[in-house]
């Protein structure tokens, strides 16, 4: 089955960018999206089909894909940007979506 | 404006089933390509995909725990409806319904979630 690989925690200064990572066989030839999920609230998609960015989701958050990993980069990061971050894709084998372990954001 | 909510106990005991529904408005299981899954997550822990059903009735599982899940769909409801039998300590976790608009579409609309916990 299809795993997709993402770093536990990346920790960011406030007005920093952060990079997180999402590492999987040939992820550039899939569509990834991003979740954002705050303590005691469900996921909210960030990013749709690699970059694609839902109305009211801050032009800060941005998306890339190619090869074996695809980036979700914040920039000028802020305080309310931390929170666990999820990628995700669709196995064309199974028809399964599959889910990154996530990755925990600090603002330090 | 597309909402989904669980509904179903807050606690379940060892070896019971769980029963789950999700009411959702602002689009139909109807419509070509629409799916609604369930997901779950444990406290502390990763997402985790259960379950997803189709316009069509298709339906796709989880392997790990496809021998104990059912999903299925009243249309004419609304809803949608996740079984999971033999429940066990391990699966406490807060269940989420979610909207796939078409194929390989995000999970684009979310529910509330709902805390089960599993305890005798």
């Amino acid at each position: 089955s299809y795993v997709l690989t993402q770093p536990p925690s990346v920790s960011v200064a406030p007005g920093k960018t952060a990079r997180i990572s999402c590492g999987g066989n040939n992820i550039g030839s899939k569509s990834v999206h991003w979740y954002q999920q705050k303590p005691g609230q469900a996921p909210v998609l960030v990013i749709y089909y690699d970059s694609d960015r839902p109305s009211g989701i801050p032009e800060r958050f941005s998306g890339s894909n190619s090869g074996n990993t695809a980036t979700l980069t914040i920039s000028r990061v802020e305080a309310g940007d931390e929170a666990d971050y999820y990628c995700q894709v669709w196995d064309s084998y199974t028809d399964h979506p599959v889910f990154g372990g996530g990755t925990k954001v600090t603002v330090l | 404006q597309i909402t989904l909510k669980e509904s179903g106990p807050a606690q379940v005991k060892p070896t019971q089933t769980l029963t789950l529904t999700c009411t959702f408005s602002g689009f139909s299981l109807s419509t070509s390509g629409v799916g609604v899954g369930w997901l779950r997550q444990p406290p502390g822990k990763a997402l985790e995909w259960l379950t997803l059903i189709y316009w069509t009735d298709d339906k796709r599982y989880s392997p790990s725990l496809k021998s104990r899940l059912t999903i299925t769909k009243d249309t004419s409801k609304n809803q949608v409806v996740l079984t999971m039998t033999n429940m066990d300590p391990a699966d406490t976790a807060t269940y989420y319904c979610a909207h796939r608009r078409t194929t390989v579409a995000p999970f684009d609309y979310w529910g509330q979630g709902t805390l089960v916990t599993v305890s005798s």
